[in-house]
């Protein structure tokens, strides 16, 4: 099992692109995730998904789209970049959408919006 | 609101010294669960230990221990006898929701650093 992956590991943007981070797990996991991590604020909860077709928000989710068409993939999509959203994203799976579930994260994406 | 805080934003010490990471919480869920998770410097986030709100044995794991007291709303992590290798940023998170979905609500993190 390769678990969570994320590509690319390193992005570099302008202010105003857009683009996709890309997620997947091969666990056959019901739940997905994305945060963000910013210095001295820890992981914060982007948006979620309990399992496919299924998506909600988290505690910061403006200027972020989120899809789940399969129970692979979860995509974040950054629709215009702003530096504001330079930050360290990590996507997280678990077993079930229950609390209790660990969850396993990807290695993260450096994203740098200039 | 759920919140977790981790008021040590650095510590040092020096190679096997013991060490105790402290992570208070707030929630008004009666089920509830802690975790513990370590970020060396290579970025990625590995999981320590899970423990539920209503177990509170404390746990050992090697030169882990946790420390859980619903009275005082902490669940502390202690290293015994340090190592360069425990060099890394530790966070402590809350989920919650009442056991209904699986979001973490982490701390903003321990910056350890084991000096030889």
């Amino acid at each position: 099992n390769a678990g969570v992956t994320q590509t690319p590991k390193f992005q570099v943007l302008k202010t105003g692109q857009s683009m996709t981070l890309q997620c997947a797990q091969d666990m056959n996991h019901e739940y997905m995730s994305w945060y963000r991590q910013d210095p001295g604020m820890g992981l914060r909860l982007i948006h979620y998904s309990v399992g496919a077709g299924i998506t909600d928000q988290g505690e910061v989710p403006n200027g972020y789209n989120v899809s789940r068409s399969t129970t692979e993939d979860f995509p974040l999509r950054l629709l215009s970049a702003a530096p504001s959203q330079t930050s360290v994203y990590f996507c997280a799976s678990s077993y079930g959408r229950r609390s209790y579930n660990e969850q396993f994260f990807g290695p993260g994406t450096r994203l740098t919006v200039l | 609101a759920q919140k977790v805080t981790q008021a040590q934003t650095e510590i040092s010490v020096v190679e096997k010294e013991d060490v105790t990471l402290d992570c208070v919480y707030e929630t008004r869920d009666t089920t509830y669960y802690l975790f513990w998770y370590k970020q060396p410097p290579s970025g990625e986030l590995v999981f320590l230990i899970r423990r539920n709100s209503f177990d509170e044995q404390n746990e050992i794991s090697g030169r882990y221990s946790w420390n859980f007291q619903k009275s005082t709303s902490s669940f502390n992590f202690t290293i015994t006898a340090s190592q360069v290798v425990d060099s890394a940023v530790y966070f402590c998170a809350l989920s919650g929701d009442g056991g209904a979905t699986n979001k973490l609500i982490f701390g903003t993190g321990t910056l350890l650093a084991v000096q030889p």
